[in-house]
């Protein structure tokens, strides 16, 4: 299973927004909508932040959106702040019954 | 509040042997599937494993499949992984992960653990 395809560096300037995509195949992202996403900041654990494709879990801010199209799911991070620089993965479900991430992006906020 | 807490990484020789364990707390560990992840020195993440709410069924990667046994004790909480025949680049930090049932997505962390291969 090769991972999920992301771009390795995106940057912005505070309050802008910016868009991470996430590309997989057709028995992965194009194939479910369990795609999630996630936040690592420099040697801490990750942090679930979006999970079915668009879902916010609770606590999570309101600036973090997902969407998917075909086999390409991407995050949204709108009115970027300092303390959104960080690594971010996708993660989605596979045909096979497991588990794929993402290649990670780091966001640097300009 | 929800804790997982990794335990069991160190220092072992290729080919050796090393036992993880994960003890959850603050909420009931058989209704959840359970996950190892990965994360080498500097690189991405890399699923490793889950095992499903009663234990009954396992997946792998393709990288650790026939190499590492994930197993689940719900009366003490307690996810493990059997990692056999080590290699240099397993050398990583291991989380345990907590995952919704069916869909396996993970909603909750522990802070891992390093496991460094080397002679």
């Amino acid at each position: 299973q090769s991972a999920l395809t992301q771009p390795a560096s995106v940057s912005g300037s505070p309050g802008q927004s910016i868009t991470i995509s996430c590309i997989g195949t057709s028995i992965d992202v194009g194939a479910y909508n369990y795609v999630s996403w996630y936040q690592q900041h420099p040697g801490k654990a990750p942090k679930f932040i979006i999970s079915d494709v668009s879902s916010r879990p609770s606590g999570v801010s309101h600036r973090f959106s997902g969407s998917k199209s075909g086999i390409t799911a991407s995050l949204t991070i709108s009115g970027l702040q300092a303390e959104d620089e960080a690594d971010y993965y996708c993660s989605s479900y596979t045909a096979t019954s497991t588990l794929v991430f993402g290649t990670g992006t780091k966001v640097t906020v300009l | 509040q929800v804790q997982l807490v990794e335990s069991g990484g160190g220092l072992v020789k290729p080919g050796g042997s090393l036992s993880l364990s994960c003890v959850g707390s603050g909420f009931i560990l058989s209704d959840y599937y359970m996950t190892w992840v990965r994360q080498a020195p500097g690189k991405g993440l890399e699923w490793l494993s889950y095992i499903t709410d009663g234990g009954y069924t396992t997946y792998y990667a393709d990288s650790v499949r026939g190499r590492f046994t994930i197993s689940r004790d719900n009366a003490k909480n307690t996810l493990r992984l059997q990692m056999d025949r080590l290699r240099v680049d397993d050398t990583a930090v291991y989380f345990c992960a907590r995952a919704r049932l069916y869909t396996v997505t993970i909603d909750y962390w522990g802070q891992g653990t390093l496991v460094t291969v080397s002679s």
